[in-house]
């Protein structure tokens, strides 16, 4: 089993909507997570960070990490179409150290006008 | 400021020679690294570097050199190109000392090997 698990979708949404994304994760060790957004031939670039249980907000996006169902989500309210790309989630691995970092496979995410 | 720079952005190689992909940041981040990402695999780190003069190997190393003689500069070597190196390849930096927190990433370099 993967340590990282992710939907890879796509997930089709109409402008306006809350859209909820989900990781899942395997290994209870850990000290941050994070979100990444990819836009189509692009780079990740980071979206949010946390490194604790509970929910963390910026704007128009909250990522919530729930310990006891080993769960991560990224919530986007007030979805647009610029939203429109693959989002990453990411975790340090068992241990931490600078080769500590374990990404899901993406889910991609479709904003409809 | 430029953030992480890769260059070439697609390159298309034979088996069997060699290239390097070039990777600069202009943020004096000590953290680089390395990482594929190809369909259905998600992103994998291939080598890392925790600041100048020291490399390390990540998740899928096999194939790659890496060397860091600068902060600046983390160079990707391939030794002899094989098709399951077709992927795109991504540098990325941290600001956070000798770890991989808030990774920055570059555009990326699109390699196929025929």
């Amino acid at each position: 089993q993967k340590e990282v698990e992710q939907d890879p979708g796509p997930l089709s949404v109409p402008e306006g909507a809350i859209v909820s994304l989900n990781c899942t994760y395997s290994n209870s060790a850990f000290q941050y997570f994070m979100w990444y957004r990819q836009y189509s031939r692009k780079g990740p670039e980071l979206l949010m960070y946390t490194y604790s249980s509970g929910n963390k907000e910026d704007g128009r996006f909250t990522a919530q990490v729930d310990k006891s169902s080993k769960y991560i989500s990224l919530f986007i309210r007030d979805s647009q179409p610029s939203d429109s790309a693959t989002y990453l989630c990411a975790k340090d691995r068992a241990g931490g150290g600078a080769d500590g970092l374990t990404f899901g496979k993406g889910t991609h995410l479709i904003i409809q006008p | 400021n430029a953030g992480v720079t890769q260059t070439p952005k697609f390159q298309v190689l034979k088996t069997g020679q060699s290239m390097t992909l070039q990777c600069a940041q202009d943020m004096n981040h000590e953290y680089m690294s390395w990482y594929r990402q190809d369909p259905g695999m998600g992103l994998r780190l291939i080598h890392y570097s925790v600041g100048a003069g020291i490399t390390d190997q990540g998740e899928v190393p096999n194939g790659y050199n890496v060397s860091r003689s600068t902060t600046e500069d983390f160079p990707l070597r391939l030794l002899s190109a094989a098709p399951s190196q077709t992927s795109v390849y991504f540098c990325a930096s941290s600001p956070v000392q000798g770890n991989n927190e808030k990774l920055f990433f570059g555009s990326g370099t699109q390699l196929s090997v025929l």
